[in-house]
């Protein structure tokens, strides 16, 4: 059974870059499409965007100038990248497996890690 | 504001059916299916219906899914006590071109 499980600094200074991994395991990263979902403390689900296990991406338009998710298959990982991060962009962030581009499936999740953007 | 439109609460007694509504448009439920999360307290989300009424293995008969144009609902029969969490709607925009969620919808089983 697959799991996933997020790992990052989990305080970001304002105006740095948020970095955060996903490691992959009971399965292979290959084959799939893998994604990024946020929640903000207390508020719904904002979905970040995803990328192919082989190359290709797409991101939430709100958040494409500054989100890039990369794939590392030699180490079943996927990462996530958000640039010039403010207090709103404080949030739980899971990891996810995508199944069917273009359809809202989201399965499994990762347990989430709290990244705070803070001074 | 989420593109899909949930009410912020609903409830029920033990036994009771609930039905949870998800209002989008045209280029969101009216052309994709819709997919249901459970999210219970301080855990992530799981996955409850897909493919607008499929229900994933594991996941009792209770829960149910449909739609109807542009709105969908989660319909939960025989409420239990375990049922109480949140609940989100998502679909695929074609216009946004990504994965849309709603609001969230808090169930309180009383």
């Amino acid at each position: 059974q697959v799991q996933l499980q997020e790992s990052g600094p989990g305080l970001v200074k304002p105006s740095e870059t948020l970095s955060l991994s996903c490691t992959v395991s009971g399965g292979s990263i290959s084959g799939y499409c893998w994604s990024w979902i946020r929640q903000p403390p207390g508020k719904g689900l904002e979905w970040i965007g995803y990328m192919y296990y082989s190359g290709g991406s797409n991101y939430n338009p709100s958040l494409k100038s500054r989100v890039t998710i990369s794939v590392d298959m030699s180490r079943n990982q996927f990462s996530l990248r958000l640039t010039s991060v403010t207090a709103a962009d404080t949030a739980v962030y899971y990891c996810a497996r995508y199944p069917n581009v273009y359809s809202s499936v989201v399965d499994p999740w990762g347990h989430g890690t709290l990244v705070t953007v803070s001074s | 504001q989420s593109v899909l439109t949930q009410p912020p609460s609903a409830s029920g007694t033990p036994g009771q059916r609930v039905t949870i509504s998800c209002s989008g448009s045209s280029s969101n439920i009216g052309s994709n299916t819709v997919s249901w999360y459970q999210q219970l307290p301080r855990t992530a989300p799981k996955l409850l219906i897909h493919s607008t009424n499929q229900r994933p293995s594991g996941v009792p008969d209770r829960f149910s899914g449909s739609k109807s144009a542009t709105s969908a609902s989660l319909a939960i029969s025989g409420l239990q006590s375990e049922d109480e969490a949140d609940y989100y709607c998502a679909a695929w925009d074609d216009s946004l071109n990504g994965v849309v969620f709603g609001g969230g919808t808090k169930l309180t089983v009383l």
